[in-house]
């Protein structure tokens, strides 16, 4: 079975400081990550995948992570948060190209000005 | 070009009733999911279909949930008898199944169903 943890249900950064939102995973297999940002009464947007190329995986709005297998980790990080970066984070993991992903309960990014 | 599309985007009903809730997944797309949403919840799956193939009724949480879906277009999601505990925004998301790597999965605005 697979699992997401991420730590944190709610971080606050200031506006241009650094965005660090963390995301662990379990998985028999290897696995297939990616990233959800959800804006309030919106669907979910893909930010980023990670699909065995590459481990540093870049993706829109300035976001990228880091899949690190020894340590089972694909924390998501920004240089500089931006107002317009608050929203509802999801990582989520799955095992193969086309199957039901199983998410993370979620981290609340805040932005102070 | 448009994306997936949900409907009702918010439904109000009494305990006890029956609802059905319409997904309309990308053109093209063959491969379509239901997940829920529950407050301060991650996203639970639902049921998963990929296009011709018996549906993965998995996730479905009782025989009150049932879901179609014709050929590879249009979706419905049934709950019968609904339980307060079902009160959550129900999320639909499609995706091409290209064979290899990981599809992306395209979300809708999701339903909110609340009852009461």
């Amino acid at each position: 079975a697979q699992s997401v943890t991420q730590l944190g249900s709610h971080v606050s950064v200031s506006e241009g400081a650094l965005v660090l939102l963390r995301c662990n995973y379990s998985s028999s297999v290897p696995p297939y990550l990616f990233w959800y940002v959800q804006y309030p009464n919106q669907g979910l947007q893909l930010l980023l995948k990670y699909t065995s190329a590459a481990t540093l995986v870049k993706g829109i709005n300035g976001f990228e992570a880091e899949f690190k297998k020894s340590e089972t980790s694909f924390h998501l990080t920004k240089p500089s948060a931006h107002m317009s970066d608050a929203a509802e984070y999801f990582c989520a993991v799955t095992s193969s190209g086309n199957t039901p992903l199983v998410f993370g309960k979620g981290t609340r990014l805040s932005v102070i000005a | 070009g448009a994306g997936v599309s949900q409907s009702p985007s918010n439904k109000v009903t009494e305990k006890g009733k029956d609802v059905e809730l319409r997904c309309d997944p990308i053109s093209g797309h063959t491969a379509l999911y239901w997940y829920r949403q529950r407050l301060g919840q991650g996203l639970e799956f639902l049921i998963y279909f990929q296009g011709n193939s018996a549906p993965d009724k998995s996730g479905l949480p009782s025989d009150r949930f049932s879901a179609e879906r014709t050929g590879e277009s249009v979706s419905t999601l049934t709950i019968q008898r609904t339980q307060q505990e079902d009160s959550a925004v129900y999320l639909c998301a499609s995706s091409f199944h290209a064979g290899t790597n990981a599809d992306t999965q395209y979300f809708g605005p999701g339903t909110r169903l609340t009852v009461l």
